[in-house]
């Protein structure tokens, strides 16, 4: 199985900040990687797939990176409704696998 | 608008069975793979199993496989999870969620069913 490691698991900022969050694949999953949101109670809301692509109707704030291994997750200001878990997710082979999620609070 | 309800979870005492179901509606159900995804109380998210749009191919977690059975029926827009052999450590909030194409890309997601397996 691919192993997903995020970091960092938490992380508090503030609102306008500018926040990275990184995702590392135990092995190489080309640009396979998709980002998540989820807010306590919720299920998980794509934000971003195939690395860099942003889902339809989310926020021109939130961007991703990388290919290979390395990826990234950017959100360039901080609004209050980003404050939630994140997870990186590979969808290269079966089983797809998920990072342990980074938690997103407020400083 | 793309919907996804699950329901059939519940309270079940080690060793015991639960069907899942998630109804679709929104898009044509009969295109696309589905899967499980699940999550225990405080804990990340867990893929469980996965089946192709025809219902032909299936793919499931190592955890799980041999105890659940996913199926659907497309003529019902329905997606099941046939939950045998529980353990405590299958209580978790249970996804269905929808692929945007391939397998593994979930794009839709509905709101879970909680399944707690107590005695």
């Amino acid at each position: 199985d691919i192993q997903m490691t995020q970091s960092p698991s938490s992380l508090s900022a503030s609102v306008g900040d500018r926040v990275t969050i990184t995702c590392r694949a135990s092995q190489s999953i080309i640009s396979s990687l998709n980002w998540f949101q989820q807010k306590p109670g919720k299920a998980p809301n794509l934000l971003i797939y195939a690395a860099s692509s942003l889902q339809s109707g989310v926020p021109s704030r939130f961007s991703g990176s990388g290919a290979g291994t390395d990826f990234t997750l950017t959100i360039s200001s901080l609004q209050p409704e980003d404050f939630a878990t994140y997870y990186c997710q590979q969808s290269y082979s079966t089983p797809p696998t998920f990072g342990q999620g980074t938690r997103l609070d407020i400083k | 608008e793309v919907q996804l309800v699950e329901s059939g979870g519940g309270l079940v005492q080690p060793g015991g069975s639960l069907r899942l179901s998630c109804a679709a509606s929104g898009f044509t159900f009969s295109s696309y793979a589905m899967s499980w995804v699940r999550q225990a109380p405080g804990k990340g998210l867990e893929w469980v199993s996965a089946i192709g749009s025809s219902g032909d191919s299936t793919n499931y977690a190592a955890s799980v496989k041999g105890r659940f059975t996913i199926s659907r029926d497309n003529s019902k827009n329905t997606l099941y999870l046939q939950v045998n052999s529980l353990r405590v450590e299958d209580t978790a909030v249970y996804y269905c969620a929808k692929a945007a194409y391939g397998w593994y890309l979930l794009d839709y997601w509905g709101q879970g069913t909680l399944v707690t397996v107590s005695s």
